[in-house]
């Protein structure tokens, strides 16, 4: 069955430190991965997308078809990266997101 | 540009009744979906709209509904409510349907059953 999975509920770094949100997927086929962020008292919101490639706010992603990972990174994270971050999979014409990471970025 | 609205945003039922809950997307979007959102299983898609036609559902019960009207405002429906249906209920609009295109959030529908 299609899944993701993020293994990490919590995630606790000091400002200025690397952050890593894991995020897994099982998916047979080639897979379409976002990840999307939720501040506090804001609307749930696109990150960004493996297919465009891009850097968000400092954040990266690449697609690990090997070890079926879709990593969110930043080399230095800053207090205002403090969020909900789910990772998303393309499942035929839906999205299934997984249960999803809070990030905790303390001064 | 004015986001997604979303009413009610909170609501409280008892079991057994029915509730409607309402979405307007985003100007010029044509495409709405709507999600479940629990703390036991996550966000889970219940389905989307285009064009006022149904193109995609989850793995809900039949007693979840939707329908889109003229203007692509979307309501869905859940009948005899259980107090697993609590749940904050979010809708999101594209401008092209599918997956693939950013969708955008609204605030959300809390739903209570008791």
């Amino acid at each position: 069955a299609q899944r993701v999975t993020q293994p990490e509920k919590l995630l606790s770094v000091f400002k200025g430190a690397p952050v890593e949100l894991k995020c897994n997927y099982s998916y047979s086929g080639s897979p379409e991965l976002f990840w999307y962020v939720q501040y506090s008292r804001q609307r749930l919101q696109l990150l960004l997308r493996h297919i465009s490639r891009e850097s968000i706010k400092g954040f990266t992603a690449d697609l690990n078809k090997g070890e079926t990972s879709f990593h969110l990174k930043k080399p230095f994270a800053q207090e205002e990266d403090s969020a909900m971050y789910y990772c998303a999979l393309k499942d035929t014409d839906k999205l299934i997101f997984g249960t999803g990471t809070r990030l905790q970025v303390f001064p | 540009k004015a986001g997604v609205t979303q009413t009610p945003r909170y609501l409280i039922k008892t079991r057994g009744q029915q509730v409607t809950l309402s979405c307007s997307p985003i100007s010029g979007h044509r495409s709405v979906s709507w999600y479940q959102q629990t703390p036991g299983q996550g966000l889970q898609f219940l389905f989307e709209y285009f064009s006022e036609t149904q193109r995609n559902k989850g793995n809900f019960p039949g007693r979840f509904s939707g329908r889109q009207f003229s203007n692509s405002r979307s309501e869905m429906n859940v009948s005899t409510l259980e107090l697993g249906d609590s749940a904050l209920y979010l809708c999101a609009s594209s401008l092209i349907p599918g997956p693939s295109y950013e969708q955008y959030f609204g605030p959300g529908t809390r739903l209570t059953v008791t």
